[in-house]
């Protein structure tokens, strides 16, 4: 298993532009996660889905849109980036909080936006 | 909202030696407590957790304890070796829907030999 995977692993973009981060798991988990770390800091959720249509935001979601379309699959979509987005971007995932609550990490990307 | 407080922001222990870091969350409906340890550059990696129905659990020498009542619950690293150094992170489980974590702020462990 590769678990969970992301592409690009580091990305530079301009003011305006737009940018998907991809993120991919092979453990047939229903729930997946986008978090941010600033420098310094802890993560923090910008969105989630608990399965394969179903998305909901978390504690930071402005400038940012997802999708869910199969359950291997949950991209990030920036849209109009801004120098504020500059962040470590993570994917997790993880099985239904009944069956396990562990959540596993990928290996971020890491976005600056100049 | 969930709110989980990490303290201290920065710990350095000689080898050997203990350390105790202390989390304090603000949503008494939280049922979940993991704890990441995260490298350099690298992503955070699950070490140990716990469940509100539980006051203390162990793994070798990582131990958790809860309590419930303050709600706070904190970290405990025996022995501690020169790979200990890292970020750790506490978070808690909040929302009724979905597994969503909210993380504390981190503590840098630096472990001298």
């Amino acid at each position: 298993n590769a678990g969970v995977t992301q592409t690009p692993k580091f990305r530079i973009l301009k003011i305006g532009q737009s940018m998907t981060l991809q993120c991919a798991q092979d453990m047939n988990h229903n729930y997946m996660y986008w978090y941010r770390q600033d420098p310094g800091m802890g993560l923090k959720l910008i969105y989630y889905s608990v399965g394969a249509g179903i998305t909901d935001k978390g504690e930071v979601p402005n400038g940012y849109n997802v999708s869910r379309s199969t359950t291997e699959d949950f991209p990030l979509r920036l849209e109009l980036a801004a120098p504020s987005q500059t962040s470590v971007y993570f994917c997790a995932s993880s099985y239904s909080p009944e069956i396990q609550e562990t959540q596993y990490f990928g290996p971020g990307t890491r976005l600056l936006v100049l | 909202g969930e709110n989980v407080e990490q303290h201290p922001s920065t710990l350095s222990v000689q080898e050997g030696d203990s350390a105790v870091i202390k989390c304090t969350y603000s949503d008494s409906a939280s049922n979940y407590f993991p704890w990441y340890k995260q490298e350099l550059g690298k992503r955070p990696q699950l070490i140990i957790d716990i469940r509100s129905n539980v006051g203390e659990k162990k793994d070798q020498r990582i131990a958790v304890t809860l309590n419930k009542t303050a709600k706070h619950f904190s970290l405990h690293i025996t022995e501690t070796q020169p790979e200990d150094s890292a970020v750790y992170f506490c978070a808690a489980s909040s929302g009724e829907y979905g597994n969503k974590l909210v993380f504390g702020a981190g503590t840098i462990l630096r472990v001298k030999s």
